[in-house]
């Protein structure tokens, strides 16, 4: 069974701090694909990323940046110099290819607050 | 303008009165699901549809319906709301899946629903 796990429930930091957070996930599937996104305060989700499993490379976009580590099964992301703006909480998905039920399913973590003080 | 569309925003109802949900798309997305969140546990998937006509459950689909008529539209049915189904509701769509595509999927803007 699939399973996200996002450890830091939440965390707090001050405006130009970098900020890293955390993701591992569980799948038996060899095939399979990541999700970021962000939940602002007016509530949408925000879609941030897809990383394929057979794309190890790391991606960087402006301030945010992705690690991908199959070996660790992980997939964190990190705000460099945060900003208030970056306030919300933010959430990992893991979608497989397994077929059966709740096909295309993404299984979320249970979301990780983040808060930027200026 | 790509976007997934829902209605109402917020609804606060009543145990027992039936309500639908409704849920749009406009990029001819195949595959649409429907979502809650609650807060500790993340998202999970209520039903989920392939294609036209062709619906089935995800996690956590008791006490809820979905129909599949027309392509663009997903509504989520709930026949005898109670308190256990207040919660953040989001509809979700995405291309093909059966090809094995990695398309991302995008969601609308929830719907918040309280049920006293």
């Amino acid at each position: 069974a699939q399973k996200v796990t996002q450890a830091q429930t939440e965390i707090s930091v001050v405006e130009k701090e970098d900020v890293t957070l955390d993701c591992v996930y569980e799948t038996r599937d060899t095939t399979y694909y990541l999700f970021w996104y962000k939940q602002p305060p007016s509530g949408e989700l925000v879609f941030l990323i897809r990383r394929n499993s057979f794309d190890e490379q790391n991606e960087i976009s402006g301030r945010y940046s992705w690690n991908f580590q199959k070996s660790t099964s992980s997939f964190n992301f990190t705000i460099t110099a945060s900003q208030v703006v970056d306030s919300a909480v933010y959430f990992c998905a893991l979608r497989d290819n397994a077929g059966g039920t709740s096909y295309g399913k993404l299984t979320f973590g249970q979301g990780t607050i983040l808060t930027v003080h200026p | 303008e790509a976007q997934v569309t829902q209605n109402p925003r917020y609804l606060i109802t009543v145990t027992g009165k039936k309500l639908t949900v409704t849920c749009s798309q406009n990029m001819n997305h195949e595959y649409m699901s429907w979502y809650r969140q609650d807060p500790g546990l993340g998202l999970r998937q209520i039903y989920y549809s392939m294609n036209v006509e062709v619906t089935d459950k995800g996690d956590v689909p008791e006490g809820y319906k979905v129909s599949r008529k027309e392509k663009r539209n997903f509504p989520l049915i709930l026949e005898s709301p109670s308190p256990n189904q207040t919660s953040l509701y989001f509809c979700a769509s995405s291309g093909n899946l059966l090809l094995g595509s990695a398309y991302e999927q995008y969601f609308g803007p929830g719907t918040r629903l309280t049920v006293t």
